[in-house]
């Protein structure tokens, strides 16, 4: 069965750092590109960007290029995604999900993961 | 406001078939067949129902079917049951490892 567990809720301040992070399981982690996708409070879902962990090639929408870092380590079989400088804005929950092999839908999702930044 | 168009929601009763509407541009739905369906129940994670607009991940019933036409794709849900309850969002490729979304729609058997 394939599975993607994701790290649970975070409650930061402006200005703090955060990692949060996506285990695959039940897969060859490594041959599958994990992306991430968030969603604000009653807003729609929003496509940030894509991993492929067995080599970190890395793609960002232009809308996160340099707001987020998106990371991996095959080792085990983790994706993550940090942000260096939290802003209120970034309240918001975000899900992992992976791209289906040799084709560009994208299949299985994390549970997502809160994270609210207030001072 | 999401780059796709779904509506916000539809009802059917119990054995009935609803079908949801995702309707995006040719640089998305139309220009690729690479959309999916998800169900999504609050606090889980979004479940595939269907990829490459009409194709079932292992595990998903033939009562969830997609197609699509132009610049519009479609779920239909066959013999509606009371867990079928849920949130329903679909996802477009949209070239250059881009994916765009809906904006989810409210599915309530009655």
């Amino acid at each position: 069965e394939v599975l993607l567990v994701q790290s649970g809720a975070e409650v930061k301040k402006p200005g703090e750092s955060l990692k949060i992070s996506c285990e695959g399981s039940g897969y060859t982690f490594t041959s599958f590109w994990i992306g991430w996708v968030r969603q604000m409070p009653g807003k729609g879902l929003e496509w940030m960007g894509i991993i492929y962990p067995g080599d970190s090639d890395t793609r960002y929408s232009p809308s996160f290029q340099g707001q987020v870092t998106i990371s991996a380590d095959k080792s085990i079989n983790t994706a993550y995604l940090r942000w260096s400088n939290l802003k209120a804005s970034d309240t918001a929950i975000y899900y992992c999900a992976r791209r289906v092999g040799g084709s560009w839908s994208i299949d299985y999702w994390g549970q997502g993961t809160l994270v609210t930044v207030s001072s | 406001q999401s780059a796709l168009t779904q509506p916000r929601s539809v009802s059917g009763s119990p054995g009935q078939s609803v079908t949801i509407s995702c309707t995006g541009t040719s640089s998305d739905v139309g220009g690729y067949n690479y959309v999916s369906w998800y169900q999504h129940h609050p606090g889980k994670a979004p479940k595939v129902l269907i990829y490459d607009v009409n194709k079932w991940p292992s595990g998903v019933p033939d009562r969830f079917s997609g197609s699509k036409s132009g610049n519009t794709a479609s779920l239909t849900i066959s013999g509606l049951q009371a867990e079928d309850e849920a949130e329903y969002y679909c996802c477009s490729f949209a070239g250059t490892y881009t994916w765009v979304f809906g904006g989810g729609t409210k599915l309530t058997v009655l």
